[in-house]
């Protein structure tokens, strides 16, 4: 069946790299979604990729899809306190509505 | 100026009281949603409508009913509320023409007691 898993914590130094992954189930031609809830607010698209790319770039985000694996990463370079959040990973097939959402991970960055 | 908003944002209230969420749009979408957040459980939809006259259940829409009095004005109402109803509340809404990702409001938390 449908399912998105992620871990749900994530400890980082404040300048360090963030890695936070994801894997689905779906094997259709796929849309896969980055959204982040900062306390007390609602969820922000951050990014979201194809299922027929392999990376999508945008300043410090970067994500990469293993399609084999069915694994997803969102990686952060240079994390700031700003960043501390929780972070969905979400998937939909392409030419339907469904969003297949993850448990959220919870970014904690230590100054 | 925020694109979806909700409201109230906060809300207590008592079991067996009727409660209703509300959210608007500016963002000329056809579509929108209401989901619930509970910790660990991500979030899973509760009802759905892609235009004024087409509404439809999601995975948890027991214990729940919707309007969709507009295009832009979605409203979510718990008849009867209890306690397992505490959770966080989202609307968000989607383009079916401009690929369908959705974007979401800011929330309501809301407690029964």
């Amino acid at each position: 069946g449908e399912d998105v898993e992620q871990s749900l914590f994530l400890s980082v130094r404040e300048g360090d790299s963030s890695v936070i992954n994801c894997t689905y189930t779906d094997s259709s031609s796929t849309y896969l979604y980055w959204y982040k809830q900062e306390p007390g607010a609602g969820l922000q698209l951050l990014t979201y990729i194809f299922s027929n790319m392999d990376m999508k770039q945008d300043q410090r985000l970067t994500v990469l899809l293993n399609k084999k694996d069915k694994h997803l990463s969102l990686r952060i370079a240079d994390t700031q306190t700003g960043d501390s959040a929780i972070y969905f990973c979400a998937e939909r097939t392409s030419g339907t509505y469904k969003y297949i959402f993850g448990t959220g991970t919870r970014l904690k960055v230590l100054a | 100026d925020a694109d979806v908003t909700q409201t109230p944002r906060n809300r207590i209230t008592k079991t067996g009281k009727r409660i209703m969420l509300e959210c608007s749009q500016t963002k000329g979408h056809d579509r929108m949603y209401w989901y619930r957040q509970d910790p660990g459980l991500g979030l899973r939809l509760i009802y759905y409508s892609f235009d004024v006259k087409d509404i439809n259940k999601g995975e948890i829409s027991d214990g729940y009913s919707v309007s969709r009095q507009a295009q832009a004005k979605f409203s979510l109402s718990l008849e009867s509320a209890i306690p397992n109803q505490t959770a966080l509340y989202f609307c968000a809404t989607s383009a079916s023409l401009r690929g369908d990702t959705q974007y979401f409001g800011p929330g309501t938390r809301l407690t029964v007691l």
